[in-house]
């Protein structure tokens, strides 16, 4: 199976800081990468898929890159509703598998 | 409005079984491929279970297989997880989502959730 891990586990940032999660696969997955937000008690929420591609109706000010092993997700200018846990998750192969998460609180 | 809610879910005794359904709406059922994911009390998500649009193909997760099965009634727009033999670490919300392309492994959207509970 793809081992997933992401770093770091968690952070604290205020309002309209500039904030960065690192996703890396234990192999390759070419772009096959998606980034999900949850926040608590709800569904986790599509945000990126491809790596790279923003879903629809998402904020402009989430962006993903990477390919191969190592992926990022920047939040450009952090609002109070992305308070949140993110997570990645490997589409390559199944299984699917997902990072263990970022949590985003309030500095 | 593309939706999917899930039931079934409640409190049972380990070694015990519980079937949870997905009902889908706003969107042609049959043309998508399914998934159960869950996620254990303060934990990460954990993939469990694929189904492909016709039923014909199913992959479980190495936790789950031999105990659980996935299937769906496209007249019904429905889908089910028959979960038996049960152990304490199966305590989750379980969430259907769709695959919104095609073999892509992009889930979208995801249910509400449904929370079981084994436990004596």
């Amino acid at each position: 199976d793809i081992q997933m891990t992401q770093s770091p586990s968690s952070l604290s940032a205020s309002v309209g800081d500039r904030v960065t999660i690192t996703c890396r696969a234990s192999q390759s997955i070419s772009s096959y990468l998606n980034w999900y937000q949850q926040k608590p008690g709800k569904a986790p929420k599509l945000l990126i898929y491809a790596a790279s591609s923003l879903q629809s109706g998402v904020p402009s000010r989430f962006n993903g890159s990477g390919s191969g092993t190592v992926f990022t997700l920047t939040v450009s200018s952090l609002q109070g509703e992305d308070f949140a846990t993110y997570y990645c998750q490997q589409s390559y192969t199944i299984p699917v598998t997902f990072g263990p998460g970022t949590k985003v609180e309030i500095k | 409005e593309v939706q999917l809610v899930e039931s079934g879910g409640g409190l049972v005794q380990p070694g015990g079984s519980l079937r949870l359904s997905c009902a889908a709406s706003g969107f042609t059922f049959s043309s998508y491929e399914m998934y159960w994911v869950r996620q254990a009390p303060g934990k990460g998500l954990e993939w469990i279970s694929y189904i492909s649009s016709t039923g014909s193909t199913m992959y479980y997760g190495d936790s789950v297989k031999g105990r659980f099965t996935i299937s769906r009634d496209n007249a019904k727009n429905s889908l089910s997880l028959q979960m038996n033999s049960l152990r304490a670490e199966d305590t989750a919300v379980y969430y259907c989502a769709r695959d919104e392309m095609t073999g892509w492994c992009r889930f979208d959207p995801w249910g509400q959730g449904t929370l079981v509970t084994v436990s004596s």
